[in-house]
């Protein structure tokens, strides 16, 4: 199975400012990431997929990137209702394997 | 609207078998790649089985040879049948369908199993 490594595995930032958060898999997944946020007893929710594309509905201030085995997700202006925990999914091949999720307090 | 309904959790000793139901709505269940994701207690989240809607199936490394995913049309329902059940398999169970790809588009509320006696 394809090995996902995010970091860091917290953080903690201010209102407004921009956050970055790394995954890095085992071997190349030709963009094939998600990123989503799961907030504390609730169901996780799909934020970005394809490494950058929108989903649709969530804020602009999310935005992804990378290639190859190594993807960001950015927050550029954090709020509080970002506070949450967010994990990168690779779905390149089965089974899917996550990140071991990064904590983003505010 | 797409809706993703578990159920089927409990407690369940050590050793013991359950079936987890994800009743689905909205959508036919046997036309989409549909999966199982756990999450234990204040623990990250884990694929455990995927069924492609041509039927091929892929299960995790921790559960291969003790759960098996399975699909009913008529009931427009996804199973989750879960044998040989062990403390580490204590969880909240989320069934989740793949919108447009293969990314997890949809989520249910996710039913709680736990292990132990």
């Amino acid at each position: 199975d394809i090995q996902m490594t995010q970091s860091p595995s917290s953080l903690c930032a201010s209102v407004g400012e921009r956050v970055t958060i790394t995954c890095r898999a085992s071997q190349g997944i030709t963009n094939s990431l998600a990123w989503y946020q799961q907030k504390p007893g609730e169901a996780p929710k799909l934020l970005l997929y394809g490494a950058s594309t929108l989903e649709s509905g969530v804020p602009s201030r999310f935005s992804g990137s990378g290639s190859g085995t190594d993807y960001t997700l950015a927050v550029s202006s954090l709020q509080p209702e970002d506070a949450a925990t967010y994990y990168c999914q690779q779905y390149y091949s089965a089974p899917q394997t996550f990140g071991q999720g990064t904590k983003v307090e505010v | 609207e797409v809706q993703l309904v578990e159920s089927g959790g409990g407690l369940i000793q050590p050793g013991g078998s359950l079936r987890l139901s994800c009743a689905a709505s909205g959508f036919t269940v046997s036309t989409n790649y549909m999966t199982w994701v756990r999450q234990a207690p204040g623990k990250g989240l884990e694929c455990v089985s995927v069924i492609y809607g041509g039927g091929t199936i892929y299960y995790a490394d921790s559960v291969k040879g003790r759960f098996s995913i399975s699909r009913d049309n008529s009931r427009n329902t996804l199973y989750l049948q879960m044998n040989s059940l062990r403390a580490e398999d204590t969880a909240v169970y989320y069934c989740a369908r793949a919108s447009g790809g293969y990314h997890l588009g949809y989520w249910g509320q996710g039913t709680l199993v736990i292990v132990s006696s």
